[in-house]
């Protein structure tokens, strides 16, 4: 039963580098979105997609890509990493058209030094 | 845009004991959803409980309901009998009803612990 699956959980980054996150789901759902999590900000959203091929920027999208070539896979891109993105990262996903609720990842902890 | 205000960052209670946690947001849509998501010490997140905003009866889990003043645009979260286990951080969010791009927007958390 694994629904939304993100990898790595946890990553130590140096300013400058580049990484992605990954994320996979298995439930067929059509919606998929980034949040980033940091302490007193609640989830803030990165960017979403709501089918293969199709992506939209969220609240926070600086510094951050994102592609969709799968219904299942939604990965992250930072391209080059700033201390300020140092947060937790939640993938999350969700049928459209449904009642709305959306199943997370176990989320990943990114420090970027 | 719709924003998600919770007043209290923190919150305790005694275990048994009734708490309620307040959630109010800003919105000029008529049809959306409310949720509270539960996020324990091992990050996961949870859905605790779901309203929708057409639906005037207070949705209610076990030991969670929700007081959903549609007018005053609140929605508070009230768990009875708490448990230990309860301990966690509340977020309360909102999604417009239109479509399936819509986003779900979060409040900013309120951290619950609840005391033996």
């Amino acid at each position: 039963n694994a629904g939304v699956t993100q990898t790595p959980k946890f990553q130590v980054l140096k300013t400058g580098q580049s990484m992605t996150l990954q994320c996979a789901q298995d439930m067929n759902h059509e919606y998929m979105s980034w949040y980033r999590q940091d302490p007193g900000m609640g989830l803030r959203l990165i960017h979403y997609s709501v089918g293969a091929g199709i992506t939209d920027q969220g609240e926070v999208p600086n510094g951050y890509n994102v592609s969709r070539s799968t219904t299942e896979d939604f990965p992250l891109r930072l391209l080059s990493a700033a201390p300020s993105q140092t947060s937790v990262y939640f993938c999350a996903s969700r049928n459209t058209g449904d009642t709305g609720e959306l199943f997370f990842g176990e989320g990943s902890r990114l420090t970027v030094l | 845009a719709q924003t998600v205000t919770q007043s209290q960052p923190e919150m305790s209670v005694q275990e048994a004991e009734t708490v309620t946690l307040s959630c109010t947001y800003d919105t000029s849509e008529s049809n959306y959803y409310l949720f509270w998501y539960k996020q324990p010490p091992s990050r996961q997140m949870i859905l605790v409980i779901r309203q929708e905003a057409y639906k005037q009866q207070n949705a209610t889990e076990n030991r969670f309901s929700v007081n959903f003043q549609k007018a005053a645009k609140s929605f508070s979260l009230k768990i009875s009998d708490s448990q230990l286990g309860d301990t966690a951080m509340y977020f309360c969010a909102f999604m417009k009803h239109q479509g399936g791009s819509e986003k779900l927007v979060f409040g900013k958390g309120t951290k619950l612990t609840v005391n033996p």
